[in-house]
């Protein structure tokens, strides 16, 4: 268990609709990441925050929103959802913003768009 | 930005013969190379990580090995069990003034009883 809870652990929905994926990093953990994972696809960043701001942007798509509350919590956003959005979504915490840091992934959170 | 390359995709050993799986990077300025384990399903696990004043870190079976001049690094798995069957990816930080990591596509270890 590395400490990073994610929730739902499974989600299906319909084309069109939105779901909010929920994430509560590492004790102590200010940083939070997001991954997208397709079907044998590697692990693509999404974005970062670190204590409650924004601190990183990768491939994110514009129907994508995420924050990170001041308990340290974050949620992942998605709208609008395709097809091509089913994936596994990770969460990962560290202790700080710093690149040089250890990493922790969540379990992930499959979701299935149909 | 960062690109890391990773080879090869798949790669298939007997038992208890070496494992050695290439990344090579872009930013010159990347200092931090992790490397994580996944197995089918589930989540990115850390295996071993160097970082670039390191030129090699070994741990039991698994070491890695880092050239900076040449912006490469390794990953060797000796005395491979079947339980070393998975999806290894390596990973670069984004250099200084970034704060991501950037992976590699992966490469699915499978061993041979």
């Amino acid at each position: 268990d590395s400490g990073v809870t994610q929730t739902p652990k499974h989600l299906i929905t319909a084309t069109g609709q939105r779901v909010t994926l929920r994430c509560s990093p590492r004790s102590g953990d200010l940083s939070v990441y997001w991954y997208q994972q397709s079907l044998d696809q590697g692990l693509q960043f999404l974005i970062q925050y670190y204590n409650g701001e924004e601190r990183a942007k990768g491939n994110i798509l514009e129907r994508f929103s995420a924050q990170q509350f001041p308990d340290l919590h974050s949620e992942l956003n998605l709208s609008s959802l395709e097809l091509g959005d089913s994936a596994l979504y990770f969460c990962a915490s560290s202790v700080v913003a710093d690149s040089g840091n250890t990493i922790y992934f969540g379990e992930g959170s499959w979701l299935t768009v149909v | 930005g960062e690109n890391v390359e990773q080879h090869p995709s798949t790669l298939s050993v007997q038992e208890g013969d070496s494992a050695v799986i290439k990344c090579t990077y872009s930013d010159s300025a990347s200092n931090y190379f992790p490397w994580y384990k996944q197995e089918l399903g589930k989540r990115p696990q850390l295996i071993i990580d160097i970082r670039s004043n390191v030129g090699e870190k070994k741990d039991q079976r698994i070491a890695v090995t880092l050239n900076k001049t040449a912006k490469h690094f390794s990953l060797h798995i000796t005395e491979t069990q079947p339980e070393d069957s998975a999806v290894y990816f390596c990973a670069a930080s984004s250099g200084a003034g970034s704060y991501q990591l950037t992976f590699g596509k992966g490469t699915k270890l499978s061993v041979i009883p």
